[in-house]
């Protein structure tokens, strides 16, 4: 199947700080990823949708200043948590989909835990 | 709204048994199923994927797609301890072009020697 990566894997920081995550496509061209999180035991909760070239598309409720989110590139998605907090400590996934279609298969990276101090 | 059901379980089974997991979507329109395989502390992984009605067979899995009653299930033979994990369903329909994927809360699957 088709590779995904993240980087880093794991980050702890201080509150307040900014924490970047990478999200990179490998061995495939990904004109969509999204952007998920999940809470310990929770459901995974889908934060954005991140087009190539264009803005990402917000979940409600998901504030788009405090989660930045570019996709500079065809294998290339970052996602900034700002000024973090203690409540954005989660378990940061992105997915990467085919370019070939709309419906097709999305393959996840292996996640980002982020703990906020 | 579209939605995505699971039963969150957990379904318990004995080694060797056939584990037989469920999902319903609310979306007609829904177009690609798929079930990942979560376990616990790392992301989710694609186990298969179907679009047709009937039943598709991957090795130990077989899912199972209904469109007339909406639901698509995943049935995995000769379970193993190693399959224990958490199996979400998601699913994809055109919802205004944006194919968008909905997925249910998961079902925690335990494989008992």
């Amino acid at each position: 199947g088709a590779v995904v990566s993240q980087h880093p894997s794991r980050v702890i920081c201080k509150s307040g700080t900014s924490v970047k995550i990478e999200c990179r496509s490998l061995d495939f061209q990904a004109t969509t990823m999204f952007w998920y999180r999940q809470f310990p035991k929770q459901s995974l909760m889908l934060m954005a949708t991140s087009n190539e070239g264009s803005k990402a598309t917000y979940e409600q409720g998901v504030e788009k200043d405090k989660f930045l989110i570019n996709h500079a590139s065809l294998t290339l998605s970052t996602l900034t948590v700002t000024s973090a907090h203690p409540e954005d400590s989660s378990f940061y996934i992105c997915s990467a989909r085919l370019a070939s279609g709309g419906s097709g298969s999305q393959f996840f990276g292996p996640g980002t835990r982020l703990t906020v101090l | 709204q579209k939605e995505v059901e699971q039963n969150s379980g957990p379904l318990s089974v004995p080694e060797g048994a056939i584990a037989s997991l469920n999902c319903t979507y609310s979306d007609r329109g829904s177009q690609s199923f798929f079930w990942y395989r979560q376990y616990s502390g790392k992301s989710p992984e694609l186990i298969m994927f179907i679009y047709s009605n009937g039943d598709k067979e991957d090795g130990r899995f077989t899912a199972q797609l209904n469109k007339a009653s909406q639901y698509v299930s995943l049935l995995i033979r000769d379970s193993q301890p190693s399959d224990s994990a958490t199996y979400l369903c998601a699913v994809i329909g055109p919802s205004g072009g944006s194919y968008i994927p909905t997925f249910g809360r998961g079902t925690s699957l335990i494989v008992h020697p």
